[in-house]
């Protein structure tokens, strides 16, 4: 069990309100969790991460959560702008050797204005 | 500039045609990776490999073969493509396996 689910997979959003996106994990050995911007034409990009040592983190209009228990984990964009607009990603490791960081599935923000 | 740098940008061919696509890293990771994009934007793991370990994902085809010469470089060699091996490919590093990773900017791959 190495999959990660990630929900919904296009968002659409009023410019100002907040987006929220759902990870969910199957080892219970990940304890290393990033999220990743790709703006069209790019290459993916790590805006905030969190580690299973803590329950919350906050940067710059970004805040992610993490339930260990749920193997859930996830990414609120608070005052949401057109330059939000891109593709998001989750993903999840774990220090295990010979895997990798899984990513979720993907999810298509559109802010509006 | 350290990153991570591939080449080509594009790249278009016939079926069974073999290309092979190259990507260096200047941050001096331990571990390189090959990631496949396809259009609905999902990230494939294709390969991860350190200089002391290579690690496959069991849904890679044959065909598809990664080639290093030391931990800075990381080919991608596909022998006879196929249609469905139209996609980006995104080439990246990291320093450990629970630690951020750094993408090239992406092959873009069709097959004609």
């Amino acid at each position: 069990g190495e999959q990660v689910e990630q929900l919904p997979s296009i968002l659409r959003v009023q410019e100002g309100s907040s987006a929220s996106i759902n990870c969910t994990y199957e080892n219970s050995a990940s304890n290393y969790f990033p999220w990743y911007k790709q703006e069209p034409g790019e290459n993916p990009k790590l805006i905030i991460d969190i580690r299973s040592n803590m329950e919350r983190k906050q940067t710059q209009g970004l805040i992610v959560l993490l339930d260990k228990k749920a193997k859930r984990f996830s990414l609120h964009i608070t005052d949401t702008q057109p330059g939000d607009s891109a593709m998001y990603f989750c993903a999840a490791s774990s220090a295990n050797s010979g895997t990798y960081q899984r990513f979720g599935t993907g999810t298509k923000l559109q802010v509006v204005p | 500039e350290t990153a991570v740098f591939q080449t080509p940008n594009y790249h278009v061919t016939q079926v069974g045609n073999e290309v092979s696509f190259n990507c260096k890293q200047t941050l001096g990771h331990d571990t390189m990776y090959w990631y496949k994009q396809d259009s609905k934007k999902l990230l494939k793991i294709m390969f991860s490999y350190n200089n002391k370990q290579l690690i496959v994902n069991e849904t890679v085809p044959r065909r598809f073969s990664p080639q290093s010469s030391d931990k800075a470089h990381l080919n991608l060699r596909i022998k006879s493509v196929e249609p469905e091996d139209s996609a980006v490919y995104l080439c990246a590093s990291s320093s450990g396996q629970n630690t951020e990773v750094f993408f090239g900017k992406g092959t873009r791959l069709t097959v004609v």
